[in-house]
């Protein structure tokens, strides 16, 4: 069965610092992997996914991804933090009839 | 990607009462889900709207409590029954799969937050 941990509920940088947000997973099959992120009262906008292709996922925003099979990883970052990053972010992985497992969410905050 | 709207964006009830939360894509789709998101937590998949035929519920979801349609392919229906305080949560509808979404992704409409009273 597929399962997905974020570690840290809640992440806090400075502004113009790196950002990593970590996420593990559990996958009997290879799996697709996706973060999202949740600005306050919005709905779930797609940053990026991981779909078995390149192993250095890039998305929007100037935020990326490394899928680890070894190290069943797939941690999100950014070099340099903005304050319109400030968020919810999800990372998700798909199960079987393309549904989604969530990951319990970490919370950014970016501090001027 | 698709536009998806859902009505109503917010809405507070009454204990007992129910609410029908309508999800709109501007394109056919595939594949439609409800999901629920609980006050400071992730969310959880409620279930999958079937077009035609009756939705696939998951653990600890049951149809008499969360009733759902789908008419068509750009069009849903979740309805919370008999409401409680424990309903609480921002409920979401998402999509994937059809003639302009890949199936290995999702995309979610921007939420209804119920409140309970």
């Amino acid at each position: 069965a597929q399962s997905v941990t974020q570690l840290g509920s809640h992440v806090s940088v400075s502004e113009g610092a790196l950002v990593l947000l970590r996420c593990n997973y559990s996958s009997s099959v290879p799996p697709y992997l996706f973060w999202y992120v949740q600005y306050p009262n919005q709905g779930l906008q797609l940053l990026l996914k991981y779909t078995s292709a390149a192993t250095l996922v890039k998305g929007i925003n100037g935020f990326e991804a490394e899928f680890k099979k070894s190290e069943t990883s797939f941690h999100l970052t950014k070099p340099s933090a903005h304050m319109s990053d400030a968020a919810e972010y999800f990372c998700a992985v798909t199960r079987t009839g393309g549904k989604l497992i969530f990951g319990q969410g970490t919370e950014l905050s970016v501090k001027p | 990607s698709a536009v998806i709207s859902q009505k109503p964006s917010r809405d507070i009830c009454q204990r007992g009462t129910s609410l029908t939360i309508q999800c709109q894509v501007d394109s056919q789709v595939t594949m439609m889900f409800w999901y629920r998101q609980q006050p400071g937590q992730s969310l959880t998949l409620i279930a999958t709207a079937n077009q035609g035929s009756e939705a696939t519920y998951e653990s600890g979801f049951v149809i008499d409590k969360f009733p759902i349609s789908r008419p068509n392919l750009t069009f849903s229906t979740l309805t919370v029954s008999n409401m409680s305080p424990e309903d609480s949560s921002i409920y979401l509808c998402s999509l994937s799969g059809g003639p302009l979404h890949s199936y290995n992704e999702q995309f979610f409409g921007p939420g209804t937050r119920l409140t309970v009273l």
